[in-house]
């Protein structure tokens, strides 16, 4: 089956810092990649689409200055918070898909300081 | 625009029970595919199962099973003889079949518990 990494799994960081996540399809090409966060207790939540070199595109109210999406190959894609801030303490969830299949990565959970 | 309903936050059933879930959505769409998603407390999240709207044939996988209604734009999860390893939350999603960069909609969840 298809395996789907990220890292790390559990950040902790200093508000107004920055936190790199990594997202990687390990034994498949990802033709699009969806980057959510889920809240405790609620559903997932679309942030962002990208496709492998692609500018990505940010949901509405997503600040696309401070949640950027790297997507350098179709194996693997970034978010980087910028500027972190206690509200963006959050669990961080990619998702690429193939083909007619979308995949979950096993998540990140963010706390700021 | 598709939207997701499901309208029981929590549920419990006693192990061994068959337990149904339910969820209703609204497409315009005339092809989509509609999914039940299963988040443990591991947080991971597992496709439970997967239905072709255009497909008249219930999915089913092992003890999960949907009941598809198209014209009721009904797609509603029953498990039998529950296990405590189903202990989760389970989403209902749906996304048109031409999947492309179309997103998922996923619906807000039932946190379902087995009771030993």
């Amino acid at each position: 089956g298809a395996v789907v990494s990220q890292h790390p799994s559990w950040v902790i960081c200093k508000s107004g810092t920055s936190v790199k996540i990594e997202c990687r399809s390990l034994d498949f090409q990802a033709t699009t990649m969806f980057w959510y966060r889920q809240f405790p207790k609620q559903s997932l939540m679309l942030m962002a689409t990208s496709n492998e070199g692609s500018k990505a595109t940010y949901e509405q109210g997503v600040e696309k200055d401070k949640f950027l999406i790297n997507h350098a190959s179709l194996t693997l894609s970034t978010l980087t918070v910028t500027s972190a801030h206690p509200e963006d303490s959050s669990f961080y969830i990619c998702s690429p898909r193939r083909a007619d299949t979308q995949y979950f990565g096993p998540g990140t959970r963010l706390t700021v300081l | 625009a598709q939207t997701v309903t499901q309208s029981q936050p929590e549920m419990s059933v006693q192990e061994a029970e068959t337990v149904t879930l339910s969820c209703t959505y609204d497409t315009s769409e005339n092809n989509y595919y509609l999914f039940w998603y299963k988040q443990p407390p591991s947080r991971q999240m597992i496709l439970v199962i997967r239905q072709e709207a255009y497909k008249q044939q219930n999915a089913t996988e092992n003890r999960f099973s949907v009941n598809f209604q198209k014209a009721a734009k009904s797609f509603s999860l029953k498990i039998s003889d529950s296990q405590l390893g189903d202990t989760a939350m389970y989403f209902c999603a749906s996304t048109p079949l031409n999947f492309g960069n179309e997103k998922l909609t996923f619906g807000t969840g039932t946190r379902l518990t087995i009771i030993p």
